[in-house]
């Protein structure tokens, strides 16, 4: 059982669209992070939500933590090429840190 | 500054021989450790983490091992790997007490043949 769902798996998008990325649970976190990964590398840490009702800018990325703290959700403005990548969101869970299955971001130009 | 150090990058290993991959860490001290499996184009599938050493928690039963012989280091084991091991495997730590950020090491992808 997945305890971070996130939807959807695979977006492909024409620059200059907007896009937004998922991550549910049944279960109340601490905290969730949003990590981006590219190909053959470990993912990097975009931003931590703490919390419930947060929203964070990054740019042009807008993250928020839902007001009960079981869900998030990434808003990216004007993608860009360079956006292409695996998102992911995580959060612990006790001492474990477990991950969502990943969104596929595919920008193109 | 904390660094996290994943050997190798690649490996071609036949099914049924051993493996050992290492994973340490340097800058930061009694960290939580943690190994992950990722398919590709996948999230991470968690199977080990280490809250201290010699103290280790099992994800998902599965033909690996993990150990944590010195605070900084985490190692991930198999007597006889098969073919379903293969994958790009990543170490990571987090802080303890500080919202779980998790810092990566570059991640081993693993083909067994």
């Amino acid at each position: 059982t997945q305890l971070l769902e996130q939807s959807p798996q695979f977006l492909s998008i024409q620059e200059g669209e907007n896009l937004t990325v998922y991550c549910n649970s049944s279960s109340v976190f601490s905290s969730l992070q949003w990590y981006r990964q590219e190909p053959g590398e470990g993912p990097v840490l975009l931003v931590t939500v703490v919390t419930g009702g947060e929203v964070k800018k990054l740019k042009r990325l807008t993250f928020q933590f839902g007001d009960a703290r079981k869900d998030s959700s990434l808003h990216i403005t004007a993608a860009q090429p360079g956006d292409t990548g695996l998102y992911l969101c995580a959060g612990a869970y006790g001492n474990k840190l477990v991950f969502g299955a990943g969104t596929i971001l595919r920008v193109k130009s | 500054s904390q660094t996290i150090h994943q050997w190798p990058a690649t490996l071609v290993q036949p099914v049924g021989s051993p493996l050992s991959l290492e994973c340490t860490v340097e800058g930061t001290s009694n960290p939580n450790l943690y190994w992950y499996r990722q398919a590709a184009g996948r999230g991470l599938q968690l199977l080990f983490y280490s809250v201290g050493i010699g103290q280790i928690s099992s994800e998902v039963p599965q033909n690996l091992s993990a150990s944590r012989p010195q605070d900084r280091q985490f190692i991930l084991s198999s007597k006889k790997l098969l073919l379903s091991d293969s994958g790009f495997y990543l170490c990571a730590w987090v802080e303890k007490n500080h919202n779980t950020e998790a810092f990566f090491g570059q991640g081993t992808r693993l083909t067994v043949v």
